[in-house]
């Protein structure tokens, strides 16, 4: 059983597209989040939603918003995509109980050309 | 605010090598910290953690023991294998406060046959 999936695994599309990556975890867990991962593979924290508490970090574009249509799911949402949105994103989940460690899911590599 | 610092890489050893990957931190409190494996084309896992003052974690031979005294949580291995690489990353999670991680840039490890 897979804890944290993401659709789709690879994701190829030009400038100006709109597009969107879903994820969904059956772990039970209250928090959800996206990060982005560049070339040189450094992590970045793109938003937490959290009983529908959202945390967005300030560096991210207001093209990026994700929508959460219930507790088991964190969708990202990206218009009018950029080249420098190539990246890879990740979809995680956590509980307080386990110190908020994280359960990743596989990825979803975007490529804008 | 709070930070993690890893040594950079790639760090390239012979199978059987002894392995240590540097990382230190910055945070206010006693944050839980973590090793993060992540294997080529796949999502981040949880290697190992340790939640206080000079605790051990451990996990598939590797250790990482919680130093606050010099605000470190170096990750060792004493006999690298070829499937151990992949790129580890460091991360700590305030106790109390946020519950977002703070990452590392992560350190890229090759063992070669």
């Amino acid at each position: 059983d897979t804890a944290v999936s993401q659709t789709p695994k690879y994701l190829v599309t030009q400038m100006g597209n709109d597009k969107s990556i879903k994820c969904e975890q059956n772990l039970g867990h209250d928090t959800m989040y996206w990060y982005k991962q560049d070339s040189k593979k450094f992590l970045k924290i793109m938003f937490s939603y959290n009983n529908k508490e959202l945390i967005i970090n300030e560096t991210v574009p207001n093209r990026f918003s994700p929508k959460s249509p219930d507790k088991a799911h964190l969708n990202l949402h990206i218009n009018s995509l950029e080249l420098g949105d190539s990246a890879v994103y990740f979809c995680a989940s956590s509980q307080p109980g386990t110190g908020h460690e994280q359960y990743f899911g596989p990825g979803t590599r975007l490529t804008v050309t | 605010g709070d930070s993690v610092t890893q040594m950079e890489g790639p760090v390239t050893l012979s199978e059987e090598a002894f392995l240590t990957i540097n990382c230190t931190y910055t945070a206010t409190g006693y944050p839980s910290l973590f090793w993060y494996v992540q294997y080529p084309g796949e999502g981040l896992q949880l290697l190992l953690k340790a939640t206080k003052a000079d605790d051990k974690g451990s996990n598939k031979g590797f250790e990482a023991t919680y130093r606050k005294e010099t605000t470190s949580f170096h990750l060792e291995k004493g006999s690298v294998q070829v499937s151990d690489s992949a790129v580890y990353f460091c991360a700590l999670k305030r106790t109390g406060g946020s519950y977002i991680p703070t990452f590392g840039r992560g350190t890229s490890l090759i063992v070669h046959p």
